[in-house]
């Protein structure tokens, strides 16, 4: 039973580009959040995705957006890439909005030059 | 909103002795808590969460947490450490964003583990 999956593992970009990261859930998960977590800090919530509908948001701006898919995988895009937003990106995956744990996938590290 | 604090940046301990790491929390109502450990280059991996019940909570890996209502608390115990323990752990804190009814977690800042042979 394969567990969230990400990809890519790693990425290099240059600021002012744009950025895709994909993430399919955990089996029989329906729900996928993604955090930002930047060197040495606890990761922080960007926003989170069930039935296809962004349902909450942390503190970032519009230029992170993200869809889901019927079949429950997520994308994040970023645009117009700033040096701060180098980080690791985690994607996590539940099971509807009760207290079962997230799931996290290994993360995609993300450098921006 | 609700917060975790985790006050120790490191906690150093010998492989065989007791560890505690420790957690402290700000909630309105009643507080879901979870442990979570991340190994170098690794995503998060869920270790033990507290919903309601027995003060001691059991988890993965020999891990088990202690919930303290007056303290505020939610302490992270082994009481024989490995040295594959080392690694970074966080506590989070469920946060249900309003009435949203959607939740989300907020993570502590970490407190890295050093177990020595």
């Amino acid at each position: 039973d394969a567990g969230v999956t990400q990809s890519p593992t790693h990425l290099i970009k240059t600021r002012g580009q744009q950025v895709t990261l994909r993430c399919s859930p955990k089996s029989g998960h329906d729900t996928v959040s993604w955090y930002q977590q930047a060197l040495g800090q606890g990761p922080q919530f960007i926003f989170q995705y069930y039935e296809e509908e962004e349902r909450q948001r942390g503190n970032f701006p519009d230029r992170f957006s993200g869809h889901q898919f019927p079949n429950y995988s997520s994308e994040l895009n970023v645009n117009a890439l700033l040096l701060g937003d180098s980080a690791l990106y985690l994607c996590a995956s539940s099971f509807g909005q009760g207290a079962s744990p997230q799931h996290f996938g290994d993360g995609t590290r993300l450098s921006i030059l | 909103a609700q917060s975790v604090a985790q006050p120790e940046d490191q906690v150093n301990v010998a492989e065989g002795n007791p560890l505690t790491v420790k957690c402290t929390y700000s909630v309105s109502g009643n507080p879901y808590l979870f442990w979570y450990v991340q190994y170098p280059n690794r995503g998060l991996q869920f270790l033990l969460k507290y919903i309601t019940g027995d003060n001691l909570v059991k988890g993965s890996y020999g891990f088990e947490a202690e919930f303290n209502k007056s303290q505020t608390s939610f302490h992270l115990k082994k009481p024989s450490a490995l040295v594959s323990d080392s690694a970074l752990y966080f506590c989070a804190v469920r946060d249900m964003g309003g009435n949203t009814g959607f939740q989300k977690l907020v993570f502590g800042t970490g407190t890295r583990l050093l177990v020595s042979p």
